[in-house]
């Protein structure tokens, strides 16, 4: 079953904008993962932020993470066509010996960047 | 490239064939997962090893369905007596959790069509 669930479903921006994109999830998680996947092709992990962690950056990627609120938005600064694609929120449960269980995706959030 | 890889990248079969699936991950890495993704939807777990042993099989994983890792490296995902629904793509996924490193790195799928 989803877990999370992405919001919005869609956003269509121009390059150059930043693009924001939100994930709320239901149970305690030992850390939450962002992954982007292009159309009919694998997914590739973006970023990776621990439960006991608020924000975190790479690159153009800032994740911030709320867990009284279980939720989690991910920005995307200065966007570039390149960054066409669909965004995955995923969660991992705190286990027994940590994280590194199934993760829990949401629905994701689709982002088309028009030149 | 992820490193990790997939075999074979589409297949397209009849109603109750069987069918198996070949997954080789990032090779230091302990964890492999298997998902399954149908169209708009985020993956779904399906079964997760540690080394050679299967921790956790989703609900979702029917007799049918049958999955090994029996040396701890690659991964075999076999489906008995296929059934249209199970067309989706297959994905294969590998991480490092015994030292605390919870990314999942993907492979690039297995696409499945049930005729």
């Amino acid at each position: 079953s989803q877990q999370g669930e992405e919001d919005p479903q869609a956003l269509s921006i121009q390059e150059g904008e930043n693009a924001t994109m939100n994930c709320s999830y239901k149970t305690s998680i030992n850390n939450l993962q962002w992954y982007r996947q292009n159309s009919g092709r694998g997914l590739v992990h973006l970023i990776l932020i621990r439960s006991n962690e608020r924000e975190k950056h790479s690159g153009r990627l800032r994740v911030t993470l709320d867990t009284s609120k279980k939720s989690s938005s991910l920005l995307i600064t200065a966007s570039r066509a390149a960054d066409t694609a669909s965004y995955f929120c995923a969660t991992d449960a705190e286990g027994v010996t940590g994280g590194g269980n199934k993760l829990t995706f949401g629905t994701g959030t689709q982002l088309k960047v028009e030149l | 490239d992820t490193g990790v890889s997939q075999d074979p990248r589409h297949k397209i079969t009849k109603r109750g064939q069987n069918v198996t699936f070949r997954c080789d991950p990032i090779s230091e890495h302990n964890r492999l997962y298997w998902y399954r993704q149908t169209l708009g939807q985020g993956p779904e777990f399906l079964t997760y090893f540690q080394n050679e042993a299967q921790l956790e099989k989703s609900r979702l994983l029917s007799d049918r369905f049958s999955a090994e890792r029996p040396k701890g490296s690659f991964s075999t995902l076999e489906i008995q007596r296929t059934e249209q629904g199970d067309s989706a793509m297959y994905l294969c996924a590998s991480s490092l959790a015994d030292r605390a490193s919870y990314e999942q790195y993907f492979g690039p799928g297995t696409r499945l069509t049930v005729t």
